[in-house]
């Protein structure tokens, strides 16, 4: 079945800091990939997304690949904020369309000013 | 246009009664996803449902557990005599109707707690 994996946190950096959280799947045919953001108290917010292969999805300064050679699709930003401590969960979904989500553990990110 | 509302945010209840979840997907979608999220852990998908039909229930515990989506009114997350390991948080998401891999747009959630 399709899994997730992704880099165990919980991380923490300083302002102005580069940024990358890995995550690998596991998936059959070509699942769509997603980074989701949560913050405290509050639901999951899409964040980004890529729907084929070598699409890089990016949003607020975030990016990400889609790498099929590698079955990754790690998170990177160049300069992270006080702002973008939250817990980011990388999530995959099914290949024929309305599918369920299968996401990662989540990894807890802390910026200290 | 609002997005995913989910009622209550919060929910108390003790050990045997019954808790109801409610989830009204955004206008125009016709798609309910429900995912549970264990303290300190990732999201697991719990059933998907579209108008009258529950299409994968995969995720959903064999007891005690049931959904439902009416024609008319939200989605219905039902656990009828709840124990302390139900406490969670409960997040319902929905998505547009089409075939491609659709993008799930994700409620507040509600945070149940079984005393």
């Amino acid at each position: 079945g399709n899994s997730v994996t992704q880099m165990e946190g919980p991380v923490t950096l300083s302002e102005e800091a580069f940024l990358t959280i890995n995550c690998t799947y596991t998936a059959t045919g070509y699942p769509s990939l997603f980074w989701y953001v949560q913050y405290p108290g509050e639901g999951l917010q899409l964040l980004l997304k890529a729907t084929k292969a070598d699409d890089k999805g990016s949003n607020k300064g975030f990016e990400a690949t889609y790498r099929k050679e590698t079955t990754s699709f790690h998170l990177e930003k160049g300069s992270v904020q006080v702002s973008d401590s939250a817990v980011y969960f990388c999530a995959l979904s099914g290949t024929t369309g309305n599918e369920k989500l299968t996401f990662g553990t989540g990894t807890r990110l802390t910026i200290i000013p | 246009n609002a997005g995913v509302m989910q009622n209550p945010r919060h929910l108390v209840r003790r050990r045997g009664q019954e808790a109801r979840l409610r989830c009204s997907p955004m206008k125009g979608h016709s798609h309910v996803y429900w995912y549970r999220q264990l303290p300190e852990e990732g999201l697991k998908f719990m059933v998907y449902l579209q108008k009258e039909n529950i299409i994968d229930e995969s995720g959903m515990p064999k007891e005690r557990f049931s959904a439902e989506f009416p024609k008319e009114g939200p989605s219905i997350l039902r656990i009828q005599q709840v124990v302390r390991g139900d406490s969670a948080a409960y997040f319902c998401a929905s998505s547009p109707p089409g075939f491609g891999q659709e993008t799930q747009y994700f409620g507040p959630g509600t945070r149940l707690l079984v005393l």
